[in-house]
């Protein structure tokens, strides 16, 4: 089993729909949970931090789910610019700050 | 906030040639950095922690001996691909943890913009 997986996509939707992603995780010690974004061919971007009580930051939530290992990003009114690959990431429990990134769920919004 | 830089962006070199790649952090200090590489259509794996003045870890299935990695700064890390072969061609991206306020935790991980290395 992958340490992080997510869903295969691609996602292929209207300008202005709402798209959710899923990730679960597989190390219940995880600590840190993000999402990040990433554009082709170029390096990873945060997009943000998950937290236990989950946190929006404008059109995008983000939801942590402990006793299920999941993790969720929702992305709502979609706008064109926000295609890109979507990479679900834990963070390991030590004090090493590992990363370990899903595969990503690339997203295209069409218009 | 914080900026990570690499260089070279891009690069090209024939099989069997070293290169170096340079990762730095411009504003602030990084005690440790981390080395990853992406495939095509594939995500980011995890190479090796660049420890400021000590010996890098590598994880399992990645030669130490292939991938040279160098911390002699606090602002400074680099990987040497050495006797590079068509299959080490791959996008290598490092990145550094700095210190943040206001986050629970209080740290963000920063990553460079990349190098895009093809070996001919």
């Amino acid at each position: 089993r992958k340490e992080v997986e997510q869903d295969p996509g691609p996602f292929n939707v209207p300008e202005g729909a709402t798209v959710a992603f899923n990730c679960t995780y597989s190390n219940s010690a995880s600590q840190s949970f993000f999402w990040y974004r990433q554009d082709c061919r170029k390096e990873p971007k945060l997009l943000m931090s998950v937290y236990s009580s989950g946190n929006e930051d404008g059109r995008f939530t983000a939801q942590l789910n402990r006793a299920s290992q999941y993790i969720s990003l929702l992305i709502r009114d979609s706008k064109l610019s926000d295609s890109a690959t979507y990479l679900c990431v834990v963070m390991a429990p030590s004090s090493a700050r590992q990363l370990t990134f899903g595969s990503g769920t690339q997203l295209t919004v069409l218009p | 906030g914080a900026v990570v830089s690499q260089h070279p962006s891009r690069v090209i070199c024939k099989s069997g040639t070293s290169v170096k790649i340079e990762c730095r952090s411009l504003d602030f200090q990084a005690t440790t950095m981390f080395w990853y590489r992406q495939f095509p259509k594939q995500s980011l794996m995890l190479m090796a922690t660049s420890n400021e003045g000590s010996k890098a870890t590598y994880e399992q299935g990645v030669e130490k001996d292939k991938f040279l990695i160098n911390h002699a700064s606090l602002t400074l890390s680099t990987l040497t691909v050495t006797s590079a072969h068509p299959e080490d061609s791959s996008f290598y991206i490092c990145s550094a943890f700095s210190l943040t306020s206001g986050y629970v935790l209080g740290y963000e991980q920063y990553f460079g913009p990349g190098t895009r290395l093809t070996v001919t």
